[in-house]
């Protein structure tokens, strides 16, 4: 019963180089979607999906690119990574209707030198 | 757009004590629904209790129970019995729906409250 499953768990990164985050859920959720966490900011929405093929911007977009080809699996993908990207990331999935809670993974802690 | 605000940075407990965090949210919807969840050190996000915004009785889950004021737009998780386990970071989050009760899974968090609880 794995759930949403995340990796990697810790990464480093130097300035410009770029990584794909990689998400993915066997409970055949239909949504999924990106959060990052900083210190006195709570989890703020990058990117999400309705489905696979539907995805759509969140509060803070820039500088990361989603995609979703599967209902499964959903990667994030940091083009030219920034220090301001240094970020504990997760990911979240959750059923179209009836129970709404969003399941999440077990985060990534992303650290850009 | 919907904001969610934690006004407690942090907060303290003694064991089997009761404590409150607040939370107040802003939205010009009217169906919607609300969660709190919790951080414990190893990162996981764990789900304490939710609460639908059509139904007036407020949300309870053993020790954990909400009091939800719709009016004021106002969301507080009280922990009863606080035990060493529940130190953890709390989130309380909002998640807008249609009439029919759908969601499209995105979630508004607020700040965040550190709880400690002390032996």
């Amino acid at each position: 019963n794995a759930g949403v499953t995340q990796t990697p768990k810790f990464q480093v990164l130097k300035t410009g180089q770029s990584m794909t985050l990689q998400c993915a859920q066997d409970m055949n959720h239909e949504y999924m979607s990106w959060y990052r966490q900083d210190p006195g900011m709570g989890l703020r929405l990058i990117h999400y999906s309705v489905g696979a093929g539907i995805t759509d911007q969140g509060e803070v977009p820039n500088g990361y690119n989603v995609s979703r080809s599967t209902t499964e699996d959903f990667p994030l993908r940091l083009l030219s990574a920034a220090p301001s990207q240094t970020s504990v990331y997760f990911c979240a999935s959750s059923y179209r209707g009836g129970r709404t809670e969003a399941f999440f993974g077990q985060g990534t802690r992303l650290t850009v030198v | 757009a919907q904001t969610v605000t934690q006004s407690q940075p942090e907060m303290s407990v003694q064991e089997a004590e009761t404590v409150t965090l607040s939370c107040t949210y802003d939205t010009s919807e009217n169906n919607y629904y609300l969660f709190w969840y919790k951080q414990p050190p190893s990162r996981q996000m764990i789900l304490v209790i939710r609460q639908e915004a059509y139904k007036q009785q407020n949300a309870t889950e053993n020790r954990f129970s909400v009091n939800f004021q719709k009016a004021a737009k106002s969301f507080s998780l009280k922990i009863s019995d606080s035990q060493l386990g529940d130190t953890a970071m709390y989130f309380c989050a909002f998640m807008n729906s249609n009439a029919g009760g759908t969601s499209y899974g995105k979630l508004t968090f607020g700040q965040g409250t550190i709880l400690t609880v002390h032996p």
